[in-house]
C-alpha cells in the first residue's frame, strides 16, 4: 500500500496567491482529515470528512480556507488568498471504516511557505 | 470537549536509559482509545502504540509500553533502552465513538536522546 499521498511536498508562494494542497487517502479508508502544524499552535485539526461528506470544519481558520472531497480517493485544501501566517506544515490523514479503535494514517505533509 | 494534556514540552534521556512521557486527558466517556504517535525530524507521523480503555492490561510494543491509569485519566509512555532513533516529537491522542472519527491531540513532547 502506498500510504496517504500528499502533493506537493513543498510549496513556496507569494502573499495573495492561491494555494491548493492535494491528498489521496489510503484506498478503502472512509475518513479523511486535514491538519495544520506550526510551532506556535501545534497540531490543529482543520476539517474532516466521513464518506466524502464534511463533518466538522470548525477548525478552518477563516473563509480563505476551503476543502473539498469530490470522491473517495481525492481531497483538496485551498487557501485563497494566501498570507504569510498560513506558513505551516499541512498534513492529510485517513482512517479506515469499521471501528473507532482504528488509528489515523498520516501523509508526509506539505510544507507551505508564504512570502 | 475532550482535552489531551502533555505537560512536558521537552524531555531528554541518556542513550540506553528509560524515559517516561506523561499524558492526561479529560473525558466523561467510558469507552475510548488512546494513542501515542512519534514525529521524527522527517515530520512523518508514526503510530507507536495504542490502548483500549476497557482493557486493564497495559499495551506493549517492543521497547515501548504504556502505564494506563483509567481512574486518574493518565496515559504515560515508557521508552526502555532508549536509542538515538527515538529522538522525536511525541504526541498523545484520544478517540471515542461519541466523538465520531475525530482525534484529539496533545501539544507534544520533544524527546532528545543524549549519546
Amino acid at each position: 500500500d502506498a500510504g496517504v499521498i500528499q502533493s506537493p511536498r513543498h510549496e513556496v508562494t507569494e502573499m495573495g496567491q492561491e494555494v491548493t494542497l492535494r491528498c489521496k487517502p489510503i484506498s478503502g479508508h472512509n475518513s479523511l482529515f486535514w491538519y495544520r502544524q506550526t510551532m506556535m499552535r501545534g497540531l490543529e485539526l482543520l476539517i474532516y470528512f466521513n464518506n466524502n461528506v464534511p463533518i466538522d470544519d470548525s477548525g478552518m481558520p477563516e473563509d480563505r480556507f476551503s476543502a473539498k472531497m469530490p470522491n473517495a480517493s481525492f481531497s483538496t485544501l485551498k487557501i485563497q488568498p494566501s498570507e504569510p501566517r498560513d506558513s505551516a506544515v499541512y498534513f492529510c490523514a485517513s482512517s479506515p471504516e469499521g471501528g473507532w479503535e482504528e488509528t489515523q494514517y498520516f501523509g508526509p505533509g506539505t510544507r507551505l511557505l508564504v512570502l | 470537549a475532550q482535552t489531551v494534556t502533555q505537560s512536558q514540552p521537552e524531555m531528554s534521556v541518556q542513550e540506553a536509559e528509560t524515559v517516561t512521557l506523561s499524558c492526561t486527558y479529560d473525558t466523561s466517556e467510558s469507552d475510548y482509545y488512546l494513542f501515542w504517535y512519534k514525529q521524527p525530524p522527517s515530520r512523518q507521523m508514526i503510530l507507536v502504540i495504542r490502548q483500549e480503555a476497557y482493557k486493564q492490561q497495559n499495551a506493549t510494543e517492543n521497547r515501548f509500553s504504556v502505564n494506563f491509569q483509567k481512574a486518574a485519566k493518565s496515559f504515560s509512555l515508557k521508552i526502555s533502552d532508549s536509542q538515538l532513533g527515538d529522538a522525536a516529537m511525541y504526541f498523545c491522542a484520544y478517540r471515542s465513538p461519541n466523538t465520531g472519527n475525530q482525534f484529539y491531540f496533545g501539544t507534544g513532547t520533544s524527546l532528545t536522546v543524549i549519546p
